[in-house]
């Protein structure tokens, strides 16, 4: 089985750095996955690591390390509009996602 | 580019009652197909997936079935609906050629039983 661990909620002002974490206990881990999702609406993919290392995609970045079971996103230049919940899913070789419940990222001015 | 259609946006159904919702993938062939089910402040519990038409693979045992009867089409149905089935329902599609890694979601079903 799987299962993926979060914080709840983040609150931070805009234009600082946040970092989400996420640890993970997978079976057959092929890799991790980051989504946003704003309230009331549907999640959009963000990121994936399937290696080791950081993958930078504009203003966000994600983090893996499979060594620690161990996966953060990065949040740079924060702006308000990017208050909303980010959840990490972790996917497995057998095609399946398991996502964690979601940390609640707050933007304050 | 690729759309992905879910409908109904909202539904009210009273215990007992079936559902059907459907989805719908355009601009690409052969998708992977998924459906979630998400409770209120919690994450997505996978329901089903679907690597062709008519494969179909379930995850969480209950009172629902899904079907691929097209390659692009992906329906989610319950006989009976139970009080517990209420959620936001989401269906998902990836690119085999990328694995499960990125997947891109419908705009969601809000269900509600009464």
């Amino acid at each position: 089985g799987q299962s993926l661990e979060q914080p709840s909620e983040v609150t931070a002002v805009e234009g600082a750095i946040v970092q989400i974490n996420c640890t993970y206990q997978t079976s057959g881990f092929y890799g991790l996955s980051w989504y946003q999702q704003h309230d009331g609406g549907a999640p959009t993919f963000l990121s994936y690591n399937a290696l080791d290392g950081l993958e930078e995609t504009g203003r966000f970045s994600s983090f893996l390390s499979r060594s620690d079971s161990y996966g953060y996103l990065l949040l740079q230049e924060l702006q308000m509009k990017d208050s909303a919940s980010y959840f990490c899913a972790g996917n497995t070789n057998a095609g399946k996602s398991t996502f964690g419940d979601g940390t609640t990222l707050t933007v304050k001015p | 580019s690729q759309t992905i259609h879910q409908w109904p946006a909202t539904l009210v159904q009273p215990v007992g009652s079936p559902l059907s919702l459907e989805c719908t993938v355009e601009g690409t062939s052969n998708p992977n197909l998924y459906w979630y089910r998400q409770a209120a402040g919690r994450g997505l519990q996978l329901l089903f997936y679907s690597v062709g038409i008519g494969q179909i693979s379930s995850e969480v045992p209950q009172n629902l079935s899904a079907s691929r009867p097209q390659d692009r089409q992906f329906i989610l149905s319950s006989k009976k609906l139970l009080l517990s089935d209420s959620g936001f329902y989401l269906c998902a599609w990836s690119d085999p050629g990328q694995g499960f890694n990125e997947q891109y979601f419908g705009p969601g079903t809000r269900l509600t039983v009464t």
